[in-house]
């Protein structure tokens, strides 16, 4: 059965930038989206961004926009989130999940159905 | 970007009950549309996607109906472990955006 594993919590500084990985456990993230989705601490779910790797694209969230970078190693077996210029907000809950897709006149989705088990951000001076 | 508005923003219901959150897009999104359960502490689940399609190995007592702006999630007899939160999630256009969630407490 996939996983979605991702890497540990962090603690980082305002300013910083904070990576997280998010590995498919004996498969391949090549023909499905990534998405990474954060929830802050009490909050509701936030989309963040996504990523086909078999297109290469990748597409943000407005509020993330020049922040946010969502790449996929070369096998697609493993997905990163970046996120530059760390403030207090961005303290949270950060996941992946995958989609299964189907390609027509665009790009159809069929939910995210696995999920990582979530990595804590937390950002303090 | 596309809103999606939930309602109501909580609830308050008990085991047995029918229980129906609504979902509406600010544009149509055709059936693009996914609900998610999300119990604390862990990731969200899939119930439903394409609007009505139910995930494998979700109960039947979800349902999921709409199209163009408005959806609804339905759960026809509310079992214990049902009490959660849930979100809506449309698919159709970046970017994605969730509803705000809808809790479902025990009454």
């Amino acid at each position: 059965q996939v996983q979605l594993v991702q890497s540990g919590a962090e603690v980082k500084k305002p300013g910083s930038s904070v990576r997280v990985s998010c590995e498919a456990s004996g498969s391949t993230l090549k023909y499905y989206a990534v998405t990474w989705v954060r929830q802050a601490p009490g909050q509701g779910l936030e989309w963040m961004g996504g990523i086909i790797p078999l297109s290469g694209t990748a597409n943000y969230a407005e509020h993330f926009q020049g922040r946010v970078s969502i790449t996929t190693d070369e096998s697609a077996t493993t997905a990163y989130m970046e996120l530059s210029s760390l403030r207090s907000e961005d303290t949270g809950l950060y996941y992946c999940a995958r989609s299964s897709i189907v390609r027509g006149e665009k790009y159809y989705f069929y939910g995210m159905d696995v999920w990582g088990q979530g990595t804590t951000v937390i950002v303090s001076s | 970007a596309i809103q999606l508005t939930q309602s109501p923003s909580s609830l308050s219901a008990s085991v047995g009950d029918r229980v129906t959150i609504s979902c509406r897009a600010s544009q149509g999104i055709r059936d693009d549309l996914g609900w998610y359960q999300q119990k604390p502490g862990t990731a969200p689940k899939l119930l439903i996607y394409a609007a009505s399609t139910l995930q494998s190995g979700v109960p039947s007592r979800f349902s999921g109906s709409g199209s163009g702006t408005d959806f609804t999630l339905t759960i026809s007899r509310l079992q214990p472990e049902d009490f959660a939160t849930y979100y809506c999630l449309q698919d159709h256009n970046y970017p994605w955006t969730f509803g705000q969630g809808t809790k479902v407490e025990i009454k």
